[in-house]
């Protein structure tokens, strides 16, 4: 069955980058994105990547695939404090829709100290 | 631009009472709708999804009932609920038979 396993927690300096890793089963997935989780509040879409592509950037934010081993990576640059939050990995194929709609990771938190 | 609401953000219920959260979606039409539970410090459980109107599939058994009265409306409910059910709930949509999906703020439910 697919899975999508992340690593519960990361802890970084303001200022410093964040790398926070994503590993999935289902090497037929088409697309597979990052959210994040503010405290209290849904998810917001930050990114995503088309299976076809090994990297994707987006101002501070590096997506980087490798489909051979079924990793994705999000990086962040320049960590903030306000980027302290809860990372979610999530997979798809195309034209999914319903229950195989999205599946997600546990989700990192993502401690930035100032 | 597409806008989804939920609400209420906050809701506090005892044991046994019913349950009546909304979401609706705004600026798209025939979108695919989704219900989500997530437990503390847990990832997303999907409970429901629904293609259109009337059109429900339940993920997992429970206390727990989803209906679509109007497009982009859609509506979970329960008549009596559990301690289980507490948790934080979050609907999303997406164009219909396409990814990725957008999520609503959420709805923090107790149960005392």
């Amino acid at each position: 069955g697919e899975d999508v396993e992340q690593s519960l927690f990361l802890s970084v300096r303001e200022g410093d980058s964040s790398v926070i890793n994503c590993t999935y089963t289902d090497s037929s997935s088409t697309y597979l994105y990052w959210y994040k989780q503010e405290p209290g509040a849904g998810l917001q879409l930050l990114t995503y990547i088309f299976s076809n592509m090994d990297m994707k950037q987006d101002q501070r934010l590096t997506v980087l695939l490798n489909k051979k081993d079924k990793h994705l990576s999000l990086r962040i640059a320049d960590t903030q404090t306000g980027d302290s939050a809860i990372y979610f990995c999530a997979e798809s194929k195309e034209g999914d829709t319903g229950r195989r709609a999205l599946t997600f990771g546990s989700g990192t938190r993502l401690q930035v100290q100032p | 631009s597409q806008t989804i609401h939920q609400w209420p953000a906050t809701l506090v219920q005892p044991v046994g009472s019913p349950l009546s959260l909304e979401c609706t979606v705004e600026g798209t039409s025939n979108p695919n709708l989704y219900w989500y539970r997530q437990a503390a410090g847990r990832g997303l459980q999907l409970l429901f999804y629904s293609v259109g109107i009337g059109q429900i599939s339940s993920e997992v058994p429970q206390n727990l009932s989803a209906s679509r009265p109007q497009d982009r409306q859609f509506i979970l409910s329960s008549k009596k609920l559990l301690l289980s059910d507490s948790g934080f709930y979050l609907c999303a949509w997406s164009v219909r038979g396409r990814q990725p999906q957008h999520f609503g703020d959420g709805t923090r439910l107790s149960i005392l």
